[in-house]
């Protein structure tokens, strides 16, 4: 089973100013088709998750530019600009290369 | 517009059984994979159990054996049917089609 280990766990941020998060995989996510099936997700207080990137890099329909995502093999990041009240939730690593796994999560709110 | 819409949780005893439904519009369940996500209260994200396009099914150690994943292509529905429920199953179970569309979730609560 891959393990996906998200850091930080919490991360207070300055609005206006830039977060950044990473997660690392037990084991390379380069799937046998040459793609990286590596994506983070949005939880906000109350909802359901919303896919943010995909694909280490790709956002998703709808998602702001100041959401970036980098990475390869097993390590990733997921990088915020300019954090905006709106951001404030909790942020998930999930592969899918090998069936599905989530990191624990990274809890992002505002000083 | 994509959209899977959950159904079917409650209350339901230890050792019950209780059948979920995913109803999804503005795609083909067959023409993607699907996957049952849960979330217990306070706690991350869980992955359950995946059906791949071919129909191959696949599910998490912690349900293996008792709950089962399937797709009715004439409703372009998914269900996830469990069984011998435990307290620990308690959680948000959410439909999700590839890794982009989510649904809000229906809430499983096992309580004697």
């Amino acid at each position: 089973d891959i393990v996906l280990t998200q850091t930080p766990l919490s991360s207070p941020v300055t609005l206006g100013q830039p977060a950044s998060i990473s997660c690392r995989s037990s084991q390379s996510l380069v799937h046998s088709d040459g793609n990286t099936y590596l994506s983070w997700l949005q939880q906000r207080p109350g909802q359901p998750p919303r896919l943010l990137i995909y694909k280490i890099s790709s956002r998703f329909s709808g998602v702001p530019d100041r959401f970036s995502g980098s990475g390869a093999g097993t390590d990733f990041t997921l990088k915020i600009s300019r954090v905006e009240s709106e951001d404030v939730g909790v942020y998930y690593c999930m592969q899918a290369t090998h069936l599905l796994s989530f990191g624990g999560g990274t809890k992002l709110e505002i000083k | 517009e994509v959209q899977v819409v959950e159904s079917g949780g409650g209350l339901i005893q230890p050792g019950g059984s209780l059948r979920l439904s995913c109803a999804a519009s503005g795609f083909a369940v067959n023409t993607n994979f699907m996957s049952w996500v849960r979330q217990a209260p306070g706690k991350g994200l869980e992955w359950v159990s995946i059906i791949f396009i071919g129909g191959s099914t696949f599910y998490s150690d912690a349900v293996k054996g008792r709950f089962t994943i399937s797709r009715d292509n004439s409703k372009n529905t998914l269900f996830l049917q469990m069984n011998r429920l435990r307290t620990d199953d308690t959680a948000m179970y959410y439909c999700a089609r590839d890794t982009k569309d989510w649904g809000q979730g229906t809430l499983v609560t096992v309580s004697s």
